[in-house]
């Protein structure tokens, strides 16, 4: 059972344009929902995080939309540049669960082309 | 400061063999993980430690996995009876009882 649905699987943007990533998840218990960045022969790294109570959260050019009645969250990426390229991962939650163990989507491939 | 570590960075080894991988977590945090990733997959959790409590098996794919967490800090993968089918990049996360996990760079292990 896939819990946490991510789409595209890969992404091409032009340098300055707009990245967009979507994920969508199933349990409603979840209540942390991070994006990783992953660059090839690395681990992955946290990139912005939100929590529910929220339905935007900006950190520079990433931003997280989060639509909690249609249980879907998702990242722009402003003005794209080439080091931007890399896989993405969302991920969500249940951390009143005590856990926090991660369920990752299947990722996002994006380049930007210069 | 130093972040997580793990050791081998690549391991090869025959089907039938065991492995064990180490994760050198980030000092004072009390949670860590392992994760497993596929080729061209998201990551799947495997096991969590916190603290002195029971660790969380869970996501162990079966009894050839384990792990233990020595004195609250360095952690052992081990895979017995290796499979073709266990290939894949084997990740540490540690995480100072937050939310945020940090991840070290992953053994990839390839069995032949």
């Amino acid at each position: 059972q896939q819990q946490v649905k991510q789409s595209p699987q890969s992404l091409i943007v032009q340098k300055g344009g707009i990245s967009i990533i979507n994920c969508a998840y199933e349990n409603t218990a979840f209540d942390y929902f991070p994006w990783y960045q992953q660059f090839p022969g690395k681990g992955p790294a946290l990139l912005i995080a939100i929590r529910p109570d929220v339905s935007e959260k900006k950190e520079g050019r990433f931003t997280i939309s989060f639509n909690k009645s249609a249980k879907q969250f998702s990242l722009h990426i402003m003005d794209s540049q080439p080091g931007d390229s890399a896989t993405y991962f969302c991920a969500a939650s249940n951390t009143l669960q005590g856990a926090q163990k991660l369920v990752f989507g299947q990722g996002t491939r994006l380049t930007i082309n210069p | 400061g130093a972040g997580v570590s793990q050791s081998p960075s690549n391991k090869v080894t025959e089907k039938g063999k065991d492995v064990e991988l180490r994760c050198d977590p980030i000092s004072g945090h009390t949670a860590l993980y392992w994760y497993r990733q596929s080729l061209g997959q998201g990551l799947e959790f495997l096991i969590y430690f916190q603290g002195n409590s029971a660790p969380d098996k869970s996501g162990l794919p079966s009894d050839r996995f384990s792990a233990e967490r020595t004195g609250g800090s360095v952690s052992t993968l081990t895979i017995q009876r290796t499979q073709q089918e266990d290939s894949a990049v084997y990740l540490c996360a540690s995480s100072p009882t937050g939310d945020t996990q940090y991840f070290g760079p992953g053994t990839r292990l390839t069995v032949l």
